[in-house]
């Protein structure tokens, strides 16, 4: 599966947009971009995931460039519950299933 | 999304003792299910995947038999840490797809927190 590469951390503040970016410059035709959150002690959430097209869920929105080698998460209107380490993971489409975590980002949503 | 549950949530235990760790999809059925493992300020690492029916698939360096993976159905599947030492306390997750036309999405317990004393 293809590395991604995300940003340590990142700070937005209470009702604004949070952008998480992610680079998967090595993604092939195949490969799925999935993001996932894991809120400290917790259980990491599943997000959204995308092939080549923006996807847009009751959660967040999915911006893949063209050339799908990198991505956006938009949060539209980041809470303090939002604040959670985020995970970009490209994997591909078929029957392995597996997904590899990279370090993430660290979102920190301040009041 | 869908649910999977873990249990026990919590638990501390002696040093040489087993201690089995339940995950179970609630609302689905599971063809595969991962186990992955968690230590303090880093990331998750996948230690198996295993599927109904069939023996676990471990990671490079996953010892199998000290940690035992049984997946007897398509919504339990449970993971025991033989002859636990300190060294084994960690973050334990699983996770759940049900795969093929479910869906590829992997849905995650909230994870058992396991001490070694």
């Amino acid at each position: 599966d293809a590395k991604t590469t995300q940003p340590p951390s990142m700070d937005c503040a209470e009702g604004r947009a949070a952008n998480l970016p992610c680079n998967h410059s090595t993604i092939s035709g195949n490969e799925y971009v999935y993001w996932y959150r894991q809120i400290h002690s917790q259980g990491p959430q599943y997000i959204i995931h995308g092939l080549k097209n923006n996807e847009t869920n009751e959660m967040a929105s999915l911006i893949i460039t063209e050339d799908r080698k990198s991505s956006t998460l938009i949060l539209p209107h980041a809470t303090l519950r939002d604040t959670a380490v985020y995970y970009c993971i490209v994997r591909d489409g078929g029957s392995n299933y597996k997904l590899t975590f990279g370090k993430g980002t660290l979102l920190t949503v301040n009041p | 999304g869908a649910v999977v549950s873990q249990h026990p949530s919590r638990v501390i235990c002696k040093s040489g003792t087993s201690v089995k760790i339940e995950c179970r999809s609630l609302d689905f059925q599971a063809t595969t299910m991962f186990w992955y493992r968690q230590f303090p300020k880093q990331s998750l690492m996948l230690m198996a995947t295993s599927n109904e029916g069939s023996k676990a698939t471990y990671e490079q360096g996953v010892e199998k038999d000290k940690f035992l993976i049984n997946h007897a159905s398509l919504t339990l599947s449970t993971l025991t840490v033989t002859s636990a030492h300190p060294e084994d306390s960690s973050f334990y997750i699983c996770s759940a797809t049900a795969g093929g036309q479910g869906g590829h999405e992997q849905f995650f317990g909230p994870g058992t927190r396991l001490t070694v004393l």
